[in-house]
């Protein structure tokens, strides 16, 4: 069983749907939680950071971590075709150390 | 632009050969990753490099080796290559302390094993 698991899609929607993207994890001494964005051919770029659980939002996206069921989730309101990538979960014990990577999820989002 | 540069972009190389992925980090980052991403693997950590010192090892091959200079950047070497090597290696920094969590990645260099 994987560290962390996350469907690979893909996952296709229309625009201005609410999207939702998932992931579950096995270690719970995982403290960081972030999700990542990245466009095809580009390297990672980070969207959002959560430690330890709670909810977190920053304008159209809200990051949502629950420690008890080893869940985390990135829902983006409003989606627009500009989101159309790949969305990976990652999570570390310590900031920075070990960063373990979900598989990610490809988005594509319909004009 | 994330301020992470990478050397080459692309590299097409035989089986058996050695080749050498150049990085280096944002201005004032001491902290260096390696990452290798394929479609069936997805992103895998490497190794990490602190202030030229090895800090944490992922599933790194032996066949694989890494240093970080004292200008801090940092050099992946891949030798005895096969087939399934082919894949994106993707290097990232971060600072120290408290935002570590926020690695910035570089454009990654893709190679190909032929």
């Amino acid at each position: 069983q994987k560290e962390v698991e996350q469907d690979p899609g893909p996952l296709s929607v229309p625009e201005g749907a609410i999207v939702s993207l998932n992931c579950t994890y096995s270690n719970s001494a995982f403290q960081y939680f972030m999700w990542y964005r990245q466009y095809s051919r580009k390297g990672p770029e980070l969207l959002m950071y959560t430690y330890s659980s709670g909810n977190k939002e920053d304008g159209r996206f809200t990051a949502q971590v629950d420690k008890s069921s080893k869940y985390i989730s990135l829902f983006i309101r409003d989606s627009q075709p500009s989101d159309s990538a790949t969305y990976l979960c990652a999570m570390s014990v310590t900031g920075g150390f070990k960063t373990i990577f979900g598989a990610g999820t490809r988005l594509f989002v319909k004009a | 632009d994330s301020g992470v540069t990478q050397t080459p972009k692309h590299l097409i190389t035989a089986t058996g050969q050695r080749v050498t992925l150049r990085c280096s980090p944002r201005s004032g980052d001491l902290s260096v990753y390696w990452y290798q991403q394929s479609l069936d693997q997805g992103l895998q950590f490497l190794i990490q490099y602190y202030n030229g010192e090895e800090r944490a090892k992922g599933n790194i091959l032996e066949r694989f080796s890494a240093q970080q200079f004292p200008d801090l950047h940092s050099e992946l070497n891949l030798s005895s290559l096969e087939l399934g090597d082919s894949a994106l290696y993707f290097c990232a920094s971060s600072v120290v302390g408290d935002r570590a969590y926020e690695q910035y990645f570089g454009p990654g260099t893709r190679l190909t094993v032929t």
